[in-house]
């Protein structure tokens, strides 16, 4: 039933050492997603793939890449997680980019030790 | 000012209680307002897609918008313990990709 699932749903990694989040959906959309949600706050878009075009955010920090390698899959990548990149990471997905309806995956929450 | 303005809460209230959850925003630009549902330790989850101003009824969720005030509501009836989530509304509009804009949330207890 799950259409946007996201793996692992907890992840704690080492300060500095690089870490893949992944997404996959099942809608068949064209646009995803990668939002970062601290505690008690909305949640904040880093970037999105419409199709294989990659958006980055103006206030992404250079430490957050992306990619997506067919229409199913899209990884977060942290380069080098500092201890403020601890933080619910939330896939989600929409048909398109004029179709605002996005459907979120369960998230992923990094821990940063 | 921020874009989108949600009361934090919590609120609480008694089980079978009517609940109004409110944002009001400042971007006139919007026209697609969202309220998603986040259980603790969970992804959003889509309750209510609306477009433009009027109302939108889901069984026990009513969503309105009131786009002449910039003021949206998402009302529950017959509140249920299992509705003690966060609610967040989202809204986008304007020409381009539409970004989505979070309220940060409102907290809702419903005691038994």
């Amino acid at each position: 039933d799950a259409m946007v699932i996201q793996n692992p749903r907890y992840q704690v990694t080492q300060f500095g050492k690089p870490v893949t989040l992944s997404c996959s959906q099942t809608l068949n959309h064209n646009v995803m997603y990668w939002y970062q949600q601290k505690s008690s706050q909305a949640p904040k878009l880093l970037f999105h793939y419409y199709d294989k075009d990659f958006n980055n955010e103006a206030d992404t920090p250079d430490n957050f890449q992306s990619r997506r390698p067919n229409t199913s899959f899209c990884f977060l990548d942290i380069r080098s997680p500092g201890l403020g990149d601890a933080a619910m990471y939330l896939c989600a997905t929409s048909k398109t980019r004029g179709n605002t309806e996005a459907f979120f995956g369960q998230g992923t929450r990094l821990t940063v030790v | 000012q921020k874009e989108v303005e949600q009361d934090p809460g919590p609120l609480s209230v008694p089980e079978g209680a009517i609940v109004s959850l409110n944002c009001t925003y400042s971007n006139s630009a919007f026209q697609y307002f969202m309220w998603y549902r986040q259980y603790s330790r969970k992804g959003p989850e889509l309750l209510m897609y609306t477009y433009s101003s009027g109302n939108k009824e889901d069984g026990r969720f009513t969503a309105q918008v009131d786009k002449s005030s910039k003021y949206i509501s998402l009302f529950i009836r017959d509140s249920q313990p299992s509705d003690s989530a966060t609610y967040l509304c989202a809204m986008s509009g304007g020409t381009g990709f539409q970004k989505l804009v979070f309220g940060t949330g409102t907290r809702l207890l419903v005691s038994p």
